[in-house]
């Protein structure tokens, strides 16, 4: 079956510090990669998302490229801040039924 | 736009008693989810639905748990006799294609 693995948390960083979340997925077919996040009290919001291999997506200064031959969708951004304090989600789409998630990795920035 | 939105935000209930929890997802968007999160579990999916098809129960966790969608729009969850361990937050996502939206989410305690 499908499943994606995240790196465990918390990960804790100092502002202006790089970033990086690893993601690794198992997939029949050609799956949608997908990063959501849920600050404090809020619902999951999308953060970024690929569809295909090699495709690199980005927001807010956060970037991810769709690896088929590492199997991986690792997050990463260059200079966190203090409000990218949150949970981050990476998850997948196969086009059948629901996104499968990973477990969550709480990332926390100190100033 | 507006984005998925679902009621109540909060719900506090007595174990036994039958809860109703809403969702209304975005205008025009086909597929309907709701998932449940809660501590040491992650993100669980519970129900899908398509269109005018039959929708996916496969997630529902007992017979307890049942879900409706009125004219391919607003849906409703309802958990006859609730129980202590369903307490989490249920949270409700809509698609047109293969991006998932999000609600704020309905964050259910029973006491």
């Amino acid at each position: 079956g499908n499943s994606v693995t995240q790196m465990e948390g918390p990960v804790t960083l100092s502002e202006e510090a790089f970033l990086t979340i690893n993601c690794t997925y198992t997939a029949t077919g050609y799956p949608s990669l997908f990063w959501y996040v849920q600050y404090p009290g809020e619902g999951l919001q999308l953060l970024l998302k690929a569809t295909k291999a090699d495709d690199k997506g980005s927001n807010k200064g956060f970037e991810a490229t769709y690896r088929k031959e590492t199997t991986s969708f690792h997050l990463e951004k260059g200079s966190v801040q203090v409000s990218d304090s949150a949970v981050y989600f990476c998850a997948l789409w196969t086009g059948r039924r629901a996104l499968t998630f990973g477990s969550g990795t709480r990332l926390q920035v100190q100033p | 736009g507006a984005g998925v939105s679902q009621s109540p935000s909060n719900k506090v209930t007595e174990k036994g008693k039958d809860v109703e929890l809403r969702c209304d997802p975005i205008s025009g968007h086909t597929a309907l989810y709701w998932y449940r999160q809660s501590l040491g579990q992650g993100l669980e999916f519970l129900i899908y639905f398509q269109g005018n098809s039959a929708p996916d129960k496969s997630g529902l966790p007992s017979d307890r748990f049942s879900a409706e969608r009125t004219g391919g729009s607003v849906s409703t969850l309802t958990i006859q006799r609730t129980q202590q361990e369903d307490s989490a937050v249920y949270l409700c996502a809509s698609s047109l294609i293969d991006t998932q939206y999000f609600g704020p989410g309905t964050r259910l305690t029973v006491l």
